[in-house]
């Protein structure tokens, strides 16, 4: 069955550093979108993707960065890892622009 | 610009008793209309959607939600509730078109927990 899995699960890193979350999908969807999840805030937007090598900025795009080099895969970086972005981590994606989105199991990050 | 309010944080309702969990939207442009539902630990599944025809929509687990243009309206609503609809909702618009097309904003959330 097609799907869409994150890695790693859980993650703790220090200040400073740079981390990279992995989203891979297997539905050949062209269009991915990666949120942030934090009470009391819902789901933001970060940095969405409509293609190989197309990466939009969303309304909480500063510190993260992506690429898109194939259709199956949208890593986030966080270049250089703030205690403001301790939060849980949800990629997605979708067949067409304006509708459903599938969303990955998330990934738990923890900036000490 | 576009927004969406969830009007309820939580939401706690008896077992076998009904539900209604409301979403208010705003957009300067024509907008597809979801819910989603997320269990503890898990990523977000899609409950339903609108987005065109008839104002009453049906999802799965036997929720169902009307929209109304006039009020910018998308509720949420189950006739009779589990005890394993506990989680939290949200309600989310896609813009439709233009160039902003596939831009998405969604609400806080609602929890909501159904008590024996």
């Amino acid at each position: 069955d097609a799907e869409i899995t994150q890695s790693p699960r859980h993650k703790i890193t220090e200040t400073g550093r740079q981390v990279t979350l992995a989203c891979h999908q297997t539905w050949n969807h062209n269009n991915m979108f990666w949120y942030r999840q934090d009470l009391g805030h819902g789901l933001r937007l970060i940095h969405y993707s409509y293609g190989v090598h197309d990466t939009n900025k969303g309304e909480v795009s500063d510190g993260y960065s992506v690429s898109r080099s194939n259709t199956e895969d949208l890593p986030l970086t966080l270049e250089s890892a703030a205690s403001s972005q301790t939060s849980v981590y949800f990629c997605a994606s979708s067949r067409d622009r304006a509708n459903e989105q599938f969303f990955g199991p998330g990934t738990r990050l923890t900036v000490l | 610009a576009q927004s969406v309010t969830q009007l309820d944080s939580q939401v706690p309702v008896f077992e076998e008793a009904p539900v209604e969990l409301r979403c208010n939207y705003s957009s300067s442009v024509s907008v597809y209309l979801f819910w989603y539902v997320q269990y503890p630990n898990q990523g977000l599944q899609l409950l339903l959607k609108y987005l065109s025809g008839s104002t009453l929509v049906k999802g799965i687990n036997g929720f169902e939600a009307e929209f109304n243009k006039s009020q910018t309206s998308f509720h949420l609503r189950k006739p009779s509730v589990h005890i394993s609809d506990t989680a939290e909702y949200f309600c989310a618009v896609i813009q439709a078109w233009g160039t902003n097309a596939g831009k998405s904003t969604f609400g806080d959330g609602t929890t909501l927990t159904v008590k024996p």
